[in-house]
């Protein structure tokens, strides 16, 4: 039972490039959430898929977009990478979008934009 | 808007310390109430829950009860070892938005 799994582990990106991050959970999870990590800033919502076929706006939307591809997966697309955009990043999912259920994490990818 | 309000960091402790780590929260209806633990180079794990008013979560040797009247969940443990050293979120859901709000996390050192 693998859990959350992410990849890369690592980037580096030129500004400009495009990239995408994966992301895939075994738990038979409804929803999945995109958050990015950065130092005094704590964790911030990019995008969350409530159930299979939706996915909405977190906090911080601008410069990404989604994909919820089957209940499985879950992916990140940088189409124009920018130095603001350096950061890790962090996928999670829980059985569904209900306030009280745990989210899980997957390890993180640690993007470098230059 | 919801909230959350984590004391900052970092805190350096010797073990077999006691710890607390404050947390305070301002939310409308009534939000449930976690407390995540990311070790170094991993992602976050949930650590401990409540979902109602004077619940009280505990998991590993921590503690939190949720305050209604303070609007408060502190993090509390009587004796931290070396493997508690950590960065420790304090998160609330509530509402119809059903997201997670996080605090800004709290860095805990934790000497032999």
């Amino acid at each position: 039972n693998a859990g959350v799994t992410q990849t890369p582990k690592f980037q580096v990106l030129k500004t400009g490039q495009s990239m995408t991050l994966q992301c895939a959970q075994d738990m038979n999870h409804n929803s999945m959430y995109w958050y990015r990590q950065d130092p005094g800033m704590g964790l911030r919502l990019i995008y969350y898929s409530a159930s299979e076929g939706t996915t909405d706006k977190g906090e911080v939307p601008n410069g990404y977009n989604v994909s919820r591809l089957n209940k499985r997966e879950f992916s990140l697309r940088l189409e124009s990478a920018a130095p603001s955009q350096t950061s890790v990043y962090f996928c999670a999912s829980s059985v569904d979008s209900r306030s009280y259920n745990e989210q899980f994490f997957g390890p993180g990818t640690r993007l470098t934009v230059l | 808007g919801d909230s959350v309000t984590q004391m900052e960091g970092p805190v350096t402790l010797s073990e077999e310390a006691f710890l607390t780590i404050n947390c305070t929260y301002t939310a409308t209806g009534y939000p449930s109430l976690f407390w995540y633990v990311q070790y170094p180079g991993e992602g976050l794990q949930l650590l401990l829950k409540a979902t109602k008013a004077d619940d009280k979560g505990s998991n590993k040797g921590f503690e939190a009860t949720y305050r209604k009247e303070t609007t408060s969940f502190h993090l509390e443990k009587g004796s931290v070892q070396v493997s508690d050293s950590a960065v420790y979120f304090c998160a609330l859901s509530a509402g119809n938005n059903r997201k997670l709000i996080w605090g800004l996390g709290t860095s805990l050192a934790v000497n032999p």
